[in-house]
């Protein structure tokens, strides 16, 4: 069955970077747009970036354009969020999802999560 | 980007109530919408896309329906593992924007 499983969150200072990780299994994960949502604590979830199923394309929210990035190896299936300059409201949980292929299909499957804290 | 405004921010409800949720969008965006449960802990879960559409394995009591700006969820029937924070996604174009969420708590 289809599993995400994210990695690399942590606590962090303030202006450092990190790299999450999201490790798919179960689907080709090559034909899926993938996506980062993250979720302060206590607080509604934000989406935060997508990337196209062969990396053409990607779409960020205006919240963290400049500072994170977003990437995939296919050949890995591994959906990566390259997090730099990361400030105080970074801190939360972020989940990678599935984007359904189709129009509307919305986000089908959701990894775990994994808290990133910016903290000095 | 596009606004969605969601309502009630929290309910309470009985088992057996019927209640419902509504998110408004900021334009048009056709039935390019979902919605998410998100139980305590837990990652979110999709109930509902393109407006009106059930997932599998959701159960029947959970209904969509709203096209163009106006959206609600509602759910039949209340049972205890209902309780939860529902969230829509607007999937129209990017950046998608989720709404700010209603909590559900049974009495």
């Amino acid at each position: 069955q289809v599993h995400l499983v994210e990695s690399g969150g942590g606590v962090v200072q303030p202006g450092r970077s990190l790299r999450l990780s999201c490790a798919a299994s179960g689907f080709t994960f090559g034909d899926y747009y993938m996506h980062w949502v993250r979720q302060p604590p206590g607080k509604g979830l934000e989406w935060v970036a997508v990337m196209s199923h062969d990396g053409s394309l990607e779409y960020k929210a205006d919240s963290v354009k400049g500072r994170l990035s977003i990437y995939r190896d296919n050949s890995e299936k591994k959906l990566y969020l390259q997090m730099d300059s990361l400030k105080f409201d970074d801190t939360g949980v972020y989940f990678c999802a599935r984007g359904v292929p189709t129009s509307a299909g919305g986000l089908d499957y959701w990894g775990q999560g994994i808290l990133v804290t910016v903290s000095s | 980007a596009i606004q969605m405004t969601q309502s009630p921010s929290s309910l309470s409800a009985s088992v057996g109530d019927s209640v419902t949720i509504s998110c408004r969008a900021s334009q048009d965006i056709r039935k390019d919408f979902g919605w998410y449960q998100q139980k305590p802990g837990k990652a979110p879960k999709l109930l509902i896309h393109a407006a009106s559409t059930l997932e599998s394995g959701v159960p029947s009591r959970f209904s969509g329906s709203g096209s163009g700006t106006d959206f609600t969820l509602t759910i039949n029937n209340v049972q205890p593992e209902d309780v939860a924070v529902y969230y829509c996604l607007q999937d129209y174009y990017y950046p998608w924007t989720f709404g700010q969420g209603t909590k559900i708590e049974i009495k």
